[in-house]
């Protein structure tokens, strides 16, 4: 069965700094992009990073780039979001997403999510 | 820019729902739809405008290209209730802002 479980999600400080895992199961991971998306609460979807494992080419939304950091272990099966110089306004729930190929951003498996608070 | 509407509804059980999407250019037929229960992470419903994702009941279809595209659910159940999210996926990938669908 194909599953995606995030941690990592906490209460920090702005200016603060966070990981987060996705580890990955069930599927060939180097054969798909995977994704971060959050979900601020209340509020809608919003795609923030994404990292292509084969070739290692990565992506980001304006708002996160210079701060956030996507990486990925293929031994691990586990993709990381480093979360540096954090704002209120990333306080969200962070989903990890796995694209249906490679090419595409369909995101057809989601874990359950982890949520980040920042907050004086 | 994604921009679905109604941004809510209310309706029956039985009842035949659309919702659309307009996109502020043209996204092809790049458009997918996306559900998503209370506390729970979205599930893809359809991709690629029309193609429905495994598992997903047939009472759901999808149509448009270009701007202007629509989810279809042909009979609402109870099961849902849920808030629905378009997202292109021609470009950066970004959502609408969503339509919650309750039961009257």
């Amino acid at each position: 069965e194909v599953h995606l479980l995030e941690s990592g999600g906490d209460f920090v400080q702005p200016g603060g700094s966070l990981r987060l895992s996705c580890a990955a199961s069930g599927f060939t991971f180097y054969s798909h992009t995977m994704n971060w998306v959050r979900q601020a609460p209340g509020k809608g979807l919003e795609w923030v990073s994404a990292i292509r494992i084969t070739g290692g080419n990565t992506y980001y939304i304006d708002s996160v780039k210079g701060r956030f950091t996507i990486s990925g272990d293929n031994s691990k099966n586990t993709i990381y979001l480093q979360m540096n110089s954090l704002r209120a306004e990333d306080t969200a729930v962070y989903y990890c997403a796995k694209t249906i190929d490679e090419s595409s951003s369909i995101f057809d498996i989601w874990g359950q999510g982890t949520m980040v608070t920042v907050s004086s | 820019q994604l921009t679905q509407s109604p941004s809510s509804l209310s309706a029956s059980v039985g009842d035949r729902l659309t919702i659309t999407c307009r996109a502020s250019q043209s996204i092809s037929i790049y458009l997918n739809w996306y559900q998503q229960k209370s506390g729970k992470a979205p599930k893809l419903l359809i991709y690629t405008t029309s193609n429905l994702q495994g598992g997903v009941p047939s009472r759901f279809s999808g149509s448009g290209s270009g701007t202007d595209f629509t989810l279809t659910i042909s009979s609402l159940q109870p099961e849902d209730v849920a808030t629905y999210y378009c997202q292109q996926s021609y470009t950066t990938p970004t959502f609408g802002q969503g339509t919650k669908v309750e039961i009257k």
